[in-house]
């Protein structure tokens, strides 16, 4: 089946620092992904929707300044936490859905995850 | 996009026993979806069900979906202590797999030694 491969799995940082995380479909073209987050017992919340080569779609309540998302190919999208504060420590996650006829089906595939700390 | 909302919030069974959860949606969809996700972990897909299909079957799982009351349900036999996680259900309306997902708080399971 299709996989999504998220890089890092984990990542500690300081406060103020920037933090990138890799979402990559590795055997499927995807024309869209997804970037979740999921606090501790919660479920996941949609932050953006991200096409690529054009802008992502963010959700309301979510800063597009503080969390940069690029979709510069077919199989990779990337968040960027900028200047990042305790608060933003949590669990995030992408989704990528595959171009019709690529991968043979319409679901969505999900990378297992990239676990955020920021001290 | 829309969500699902899925019942009960918590479940907890002796293993070996069957669980059922059931999932609720309120427009039309293409395709409902049903994920677990262990604790920590990303999500895995379990099962699609189509809009025009009214049961699947994939190994221990059956599912089953009721256009007309906008509701599905996912059944577990013969549970295991390695079920234990929480399930999500995802109704799709569009016909693209890029319909974004709106997550509810899910079901978790708790299967008991």
């Amino acid at each position: 089946g299709a996989v999504v491969s998220q890089h890092p799995s984990r990542v500690i940082c300081k406060s103020g620092t920037s933090v990138k995380i890799e979402c990559r479909s590795l055997d499927f073209q995807a024309t869209t992904m997804f970037w979740y987050r999921q606090f501790p017992k919660q479920s996941l919340m949609l932050m953006a929707t991200s096409n690529e080569g054009s802008k992502a779609t963010y959700e309301q309540g979510v800063e597009k300044d503080k969390f940069l998302i690029n979709h510069a190919s077919l199989t990779l999208s990337t968040l960027t936490v900028t200047s990042a504060h305790p608060e933003d420590s949590s669990f995030y996650i992408c989704s990528a859905s595959a171009r019709l006829g690529t991968s043979g089906s319409d679901e969505q595939y999900f990378g297992p995850g990239t676990r955020l700390t920021v001290t | 996009s829309q969500q699902g909302e899925e019942d009960p919030q918590a479940l907890s069974i002796q293993e070996g026993e069957n669980a059922t959860m059931n999932c609720s949606y309120k427009t039309s969809i293409n395709n409902l979806q049903w994920y677990r996700q262990n604790s920590g972990r990303g999500l895995v897909h379990l099962i699609l069900i189509r809009s025009n299909e009214r049961e699947k079957h994939s190994g221990r799982l059956r599912v089953t979906l009721d256009t007309s009351k906008k509701s599905s349900s996912l059944l577990i036999t013969a549970s295991r202590a390695a079920d234990t996680a929480s399930y999500f259900c995802a109704p799709q309306p569009g016909y693209s797999s890029a319909s974004k997902i709106i997550f509810g708080s899910g079901t978790r399971l708790s299967i008991r030694p």
